[in-house]
């Protein structure tokens, strides 16, 4: 069983709708929480860290952790073209010590 | 400031042949990451350098790969010989992690040696 599963899409919305990234998680112990945008031949950028259960909002952006559920997602409001790239989930915790494990990415395209 | 930076950007060798990626991390971050992406599937980590020590190479697949990182400034990679499955992205990162806490602060990438062994 992967440690974090992620669906691939690819997702298609038209430009200004509410896109919803999902991450699912296997390991409880995961306590940080990061999304990362990746465009295309480029390395993947943070977008989002947090720590533990809740939200955390900046921007167009908001970032949701259910700890309970071991479910994150990433939400983007009024999405735009410039959005349109793979998301990536990576969570980390102390007792996995130096290692940080990543979602497969989800490919979204904005459409204007 | 400058972010991470990683060379060549692409790598085309054949099956049997040597290559050496290259990494600078972020200037001051003790804490030096290689992780590997093969298609389809997710980023995975290689090893973790604090400074110049190897702190975990669990994640390096045999010993054809050898990592070093000179002085704790810029980090190497080395695949030697090269086999077919090795081909991938490369992706180094770093962080400014306090000492023994690496978990807890988050990657920063270079964009990547896209690596083809033919």
């Amino acid at each position: 069983q992967k440690e974090v599963e992620q669906d691939p899409g690819p997702l298609s919305v038209p430009e200004g709708a509410i896109v919803s990234l999902n991450c699912t998680y296997s390991n409880s112990a995961f306590q940080y929480f990061m999304w990362y945008r990746q465009y295309s031949r480029k390395g993947p950028e943070l977008l989002m860290y947090t720590y533990s259960s809740g939200n955390k909002e900046d921007g167009r952006f908001t970032a949701q952790v259910d700890k309970s559920s071991k479910y994150i997602s990433l939400f983007i409001r009024d999405s735009q073209p410039s959005d349109s790239a793979t998301y990536l989930c990576a969570m980390s915790a102390r007792n996995t010590g130096n290692q940080f494990y990543f979602g497969t990415g989800t490919s979204l395209t904005v459409i204007p | 400031e400058a972010g991470v930076t990683q060379f060549p950007s692409h790598s085309v060798i054949e099956k049997g042949q040597t290559v050496t990626l290259r990494c600078d991390p972020i200037s001051g971050h003790d804490n030096l990451y290689w992780y590997r992406r093969v298609m389809g599937k997710e980023i995975k980590f290689l090893l973790h350098f604090v400074k110049e020590s190897k702190q975990d190479e669990s994640g390096m697949p045999n010993n054809r790969f050898l990592a070093e990182r000179t002085g704790g400034t810029y980090s190497t990679l080395k695949v030697q010989p090269a086999e077919l499955e090795d081909s991938g992205v490369y992706f180094c990162a770093s962080s400014q992690a306090k000492t023994g806490r690496s978990y807890n602060s988050p990657l920063h990438f270079g964009n990547g040696t896209r690596l083809t062994v033919t």
